[in-house]
Parts: structure tokens; C-alpha cells; sequence
């Protein structure tokens, strides 16, 4: 497609629930991210793929998130038994290559957790 | 460790008026600096970058930035500012080869 697609565009989900964010990156492009924006903050870093090989995922909060990029073109980000604090919007981006290019990101996913 | 600062949660300019929006960095070795633009519900926009060269960065939508090693700066700039530049900008730096450290972010509002 022209851009990175997300889905869905909001998540309301109840305090404990699994939910699952999906990226569909430009295509052909080889690198990944995903990134989490708190309300008034600014993106901060989660995990990044390089095709299907997740080759950093230091910034994922806790073990109750989890990335996976099974073929090296669609992500998803699951998010087991959710809580408050995980309220935010979660952006991807992709990139042709690493280092030095600007980045294109998705829309986002808005998930709120009641 | 890597970070940079946006000093101003929001600037107001007048329409026709030049607009800065400030940033500054603190970064072990050479900076790879950013700007980025988030519209009311839409992504992260790139706006230009710095990685060497020029000091003045010519960028999307007639933006500029100015790197500045010596204060460490990386400052936006717009010689005449339109209302629709109103929007939130994030400063970032390259932490390593592919992470980004953003800024909090400035929201820029342009009045007509």
C-alpha cells in the first residue's frame, strides 16, 4: 500500500482482556518498529524487526507484551491481560533500511483501557 | 545517554510572522537529529533530519532547522508561519543506528 496501515484505529478494552494491534508496513520495506505515546508524551521506543527477526525488544514494558513478525511483512502486537497504564497510542513505523532515513508511521492504534 | 529537550510545551505565532520551535540534545558522539509533525489523529510526519554537512537543513513544507553544535541545538524554523502548521512537533535523536528518542513536543499554534 502507500502508507503503514494500522488496525484497528481504536481498542476499548476491559482491564485484564488480551487485545492485538495489527502494522501492515509499506511494502518491501525491511525494517519495523513499533512505538508506544502516552497521553502528552512523546513516542518512546518498544521493539524493532529487521524482516522477520526481532532484533530488539528492550523497550517492551513488561512480559505481558509481545511482538512477532512471522513473515517479514505484517506485525502484530499482542498485549495479555491489560491494565490501565497500558492506555496509550501504539504507532508503527517501517523503514526501507536502518539508520539515517526518516521513518514513515501509521496513524496509530488509540487502546483504552477501562 | 542520548535525549533531547523541547523547552516550550507550545508556541504561538501570529500567521505571516517566522516561527521557531526550539530543541535541544545531549548525544555521545555525532547527532542524528529529527523533526517530526503529528496531526489530530494521524501519524508521525518527517520533516527533515540532520546527519552531517550543511548546518541549515532544508525540510517538508518549507521548514528548516539549524543545527548548532556549540549550544547543542537543533532549533525549527519557518520563515512565514500559516494556520495550517498548527500542529504538535517532536524534536528526536537517533539513539544508536535505528531508535528514535523523541522530545516531549511543542504544539504549535499559528493564529490567523
Amino acid at each position: 500500500g502507500a502508507g503503514v496501515s494500522q488496525s484497528p484505529r481504536y481498542k476499548v478494552a476491559k482491564r485484564g482482556q488480551d487485545v492485538a494491534l495489527r502494522c501492515d508496513p509499506i511494502s518491501g520495506h525491511v525494517s519495523l518498529f513499533w512505538y508506544q505515546q502516552a497521553l502528552g508524551q512523546g513516542p518512546e521506543f518498544l521493539t524493532y524487526f529487521q524482516n522477520e527477526a526481532q532484533l530488539d525488544k528492550s523497550g517492551l514494558p513488561s512480559d505481558r507484551f509481545f511482538a512477532e513478525r512471522p513473515e517479514g511483512s505484517v506485525s502484530t502486537l499482542k498485549i495479555q491481560r491489560t491494565q490501565q497504564e497500558d492506555s496509550a497510542v501504539y504507532l508503527c513505523a517501517s523503514s526501507p533500511r536502518v539508520p539515517h532515513s526518516g521513518y514513515t508511521f501509521g496513524s496509530g492504534t488509540r487502546l483504552t483501557v477501562v | 545517554a542520548q535525549s533531547v529537550a523541547q523547552p516550550e510545551d507550545q508556541v504561538n505565532v501570529a500567521e505571516g510572522n517566522p516561527l521557531t520551535v526550539k530543541c535541544t540534545y545531549s548525544v555521545s558522539g555525532n547527532p542524528y537529529l529529527f523533526w517530526y509533525v503529528q496531526y489530530p489523529n494521524r501519524g508521525l510526519q518527517f520533516l527533515l533530519k540532520y546527519i552531517t554537512g550543511d548546518n541549515l537543513v532544508k525540510g517538508s513544507y518549507g521548514f528548516e532547522a539549524e543545527f548548532n553544535k556549540s549550544q547543542t541545538s537543533f532549533h525549527l524554523k519557518k520563515p512565514s508561519a500559516l494556520v495550517s502548521d498548527s500542529a504538535l512537533y517532536f524534536c528526536a535523536v537517533f539513539s544508536g543506528t535505528y531508535k528514535y528518542i523523541f522530545g516531549t513536543g511543542t504544539r504549535l499554534k499559528v493564529l490567523a
